[in-house]
């Protein structure tokens, strides 16, 4: 089992539409928990990261993280073709001495104007 | 330019060559990562430095991968005897510790194909 999990999509919506973009988790010993967001052909950039459970929000982008069911979300309003990119969880924690940090498989999104 | 540097960004070899990548971090970061992304997906953990201490490398890396931090400063990550499996993007990222997680900053990475 991966420690963490991400559906692949790919996923196309609706300009304007609400986009919902989940991962699960095994390792409890994972504190905080990203969204980055990766343009074809470049390197992955942080979106947002929360340490506790609960929402929090930037913008149009709403991360969600549920420590005792291992799930974490990221919402985004309003999408917006410029939204289009790969978007990866990630999580990270101290682990045998090692500030570990663990991406998902990344979910492909387009968003159709 | 105050951002992680990769180089080269493009590299193309044959079989059983050996290749070197270098990473430059962020000046003052101490914690620095290599990853392995194929298409379609995520990156995958391969080893992590904190200052030039090489802290942990996975399990899933075999032993033509080796990978130093002489000083504390740059990186470099070398594979030998190459095989057409290892193309892939290598992507370095650098953050500041001690403490908890701080941003990972992620280079351009290096486009491996090997033919």
């Amino acid at each position: 089992q991966k420690e963490v999990e991400q559906d692949p999509g790919p996923l196309s919506v609706p300009e304007g539409a609400i986009v919902s973009l989940n991962c699960t988790y095994s390792n409890s010993a994972f504190q905080y928990f990203m969204w980055y967001r990766q343009y074809s052909r470049k390197g992955p950039e942080l979106l947002m990261y929360t340490y506790s459970s609960g929402n929090k929000e930037d913008g149009r982008f709403t991360a969600q993280v549920d420590k005792s069911s291992k799930y974490i979300s990221l919402f985004i309003r309003d999408s917006q073709p410029s939204d289009s990119a790969t978007y990866l969880c990630a999580m990270s924690g101290l682990i045998q001495g090692a500030q570990k940090l663990v991406f998902g498989q990344g979910t492909r999104l387009t968003i159709n104007p | 330019d105050t951002g992680v540097s990769q180089d080269p960004r493009h590299k193309i070899t044959k079989r059983g060559q050996n290749v070197t990548f270098r990473c430059d971090p962020i000046s003052e970061h101490n914690r620095l990562y290599w990853y392995r992304q194929t298409l379609g997906q995520g990156p995958e953990f391969l080893t992590y430095f904190q200052n030039e201490a090489q802290l942990e490398k996975s399990r899933l890396l075999s032993d033509r991968f080796s990978a130093e931090r002489p000083k504390g400063s740059f990186s470099t990550l070398e594979i030998q005897r190459t095989e057409q499996g290892d193309s892939a993007m290598y992507l370095c990222a650098s953050s500041l510790g001690p403490g908890g997680y701080t941003e990972a900053f992620f280079g351009q990475g290096t486009r491996l194909t090997v033919v």
